[in-house]
């Protein structure tokens, strides 16, 4: 929705390099969450967020990073870029006025890893 | 990791008809949520249940929260052609916890 944007929309990179996304709120929602969504295996959690600087590892979580310096940023890092990491990556928050039993989502990022 | 079984896969069905679907897991659930996502977006949330046996509507669609609190239901009823996408449900164990998704429902409406 309007209240997350996530950029780059779309990035092409090569196997070992080292790729930032950024997810950024204006919600001020408590829990801000990365997934990858890839065909046969819908959306999986990558890390989350539950407050500032404080983070927590979801199913698929080697390989990638997070950080949470304020409220409104959450950064994915791909220290290493690999040719399974090629995805689309979706930013979700939740935690708000609607309560913690809600996530909204991003419009994605898709990355492609070469 | 959690599973959760979300069927059919995919339907193709007649504009106008009725269209159901549903999703278990062998845990138990306190949140369930139904989302639709358009091809190259994110997912929208459509319904949201927090509590065993309860129905809630939004416009044609209508979701239950099974009384097991291990599924839970979409209807969507009279469908349209902006019906098109993919839905998923995704359940959460207890508040503040991760949520977990189905794998998707694709449905596709034939005019």
């Amino acid at each position: 929705d309007a209240g997350i944007t996530q950029s780059p929309r779309h990035k092409v990179t090569e196997t070992g390099t080292p790729v930032t996304l950024r997810c950024h709120q204006t919600e001020n929602h408590r829990y801000m969450y990365w997934y990858r969504q890839d065909p046969g295996h819908g959306l999986r959690l990558i890390h989350y967020s539950y407050g500032v600087k404080d983070t927590d590892k979801g199913e698929v979580s080697d390989g990638y990073s997070v950080s949470r310096s304020k409220t409104e940023d959450f950064l994915l890092t791909l220290e290493s870029a690999t040719s399974s990491q090629t995805s689309v990556y979706f930013c979700a928050i939740g935690g708000g006025l609607a309560g913690d039993n809600e996530q909204f989502f991003g419009p994605g990022t898709r990355l492609t890893v070469l | 990791g959690q599973q959760l079984n979300q069927s059919p896969q995919s339907m193709f069905i007649q504009e106008g008809e009725d269209v159901s679907m549903n999703c278990t897991s062998s845990s138990i659930f306190n949140t369930w949520l139904w989302y639709k996502q358009d091809p190259g977006e994110g997912p929208v949330l459509l319904i949201a249940l927090y509590k065993a046996g309860e129905l809630t509507s939004n416009g044609r669609l209508t979701a239950q929260f099974g009384i097991t609190r291990k599924d839970s239901f979409l209807n969507i009823s009279a469908s349209i052609p902006s019906d098109v996408g993919i839905y998923f449900c995704a359940g959460q164990k207890n508040t503040g916890n991760q949520f977990y998704f189905g794998t998707g429902t694709s449905l596709t409406v034939i005019p």
